[in-house]
């Protein structure tokens, strides 16, 4: 229950394509989503992030879409450039009982968009 | 360069070392993670801590890892007798206490263990 389920797995846009990544959870108690991106060797950066009162949220050529009730969020990457080649990452923010804060992360999107 | 660090960033070493590895956080930020991230894989969640004190270990944090962030400031990661099992990149994050949640990542610490 506890898991982020991410597809597709890997992903090749041509370059000024639309670039869409989805994840999907179970578990209710998530409260915030975020979107990493990850260059090889390098830790993940911050990209976007929603919390689960708002359906879209853009920031530049990137958009969230959460869809609550069915329990999906999607990352759209409007005009897409082969600098974004990249692995995304989805997460959701668990907050225990013992106060805790952690995110639960999908398993990857390894995006190339081709020249 | 404010983000957080970690060193070293790469570390090779033999089965049954013992390695510590280190995290200096974004310094206004008071809460503090550590993930593990295999090839292929997202990060894993290992532990948290909010200050000093630790609130939260991972069931995949075996005896043999150890967590410590002495006075709410840097913190410090070290498994004992390594096993090959354990190469991966060791990621650490850290948050402020209010807003948003927003995690922001280091460069991470890759080890090999041989």
């Amino acid at each position: 229950q506890q898991q982020v389920k991410q597809s597709p797995q890997s992903l090749i846009v041509q370059k000024g394509g639309i670039s869409i990544i989805n994840c999907a959870y179970e578990n209710t108690a998530f409260d915030y989503f975020p979107w990493y991106q990850q260059f090889p060797g390098k830790g993940p950066a911050l990209l976007i992030a929603i919390r689960p009162d708002v359906s879209e949220k853009k920031e530049g050529r990137f958009t969230i879409s959460f869809n609550k009730s069915a329990k999906q969020f999607s990352l759209h990457i409007m005009d897409s450039q082969p600098g974004d080649s990249a692995t995304y990452f989805c997460a959701a923010n668990l907050r225990t009982t013992s106060g805790t804060y952690k995110y639960i992360f999908g398993t990857g999107t390894r995006l190339k968009v081709l020249a | 360069d404010t983000g957080v660090s970690q060193n070293p960033r790469h570390k090779i070493t033999k089965r049954g070392q013992n390695v510590t590895f280190r995290c200096d956080p974004i310094s206004e930020h008071n809460r503090l993670y550590w993930y593990r991230q295999t090839l292929g894989q997202g990060p894993e969640f290992l532990t948290y801590f909010q200050n000093e004190a630790q609130l939260e270990k991972s069931r995949l944090l075996s005896d043999r890892f150890s967590a410590e962030r002495p006075k709410g400031s840097f913190s410090t990661l070290e498994i004992q007798r390594t096993e090959q099992g354990d190469s991966a990149m060791y990621l650490c994050a850290s948050s402020l206490s209010r807003g948003f949640y927003e995690q922001y990542f280091g460069p991470g610490t890759r080890l090999t263990v041989t």
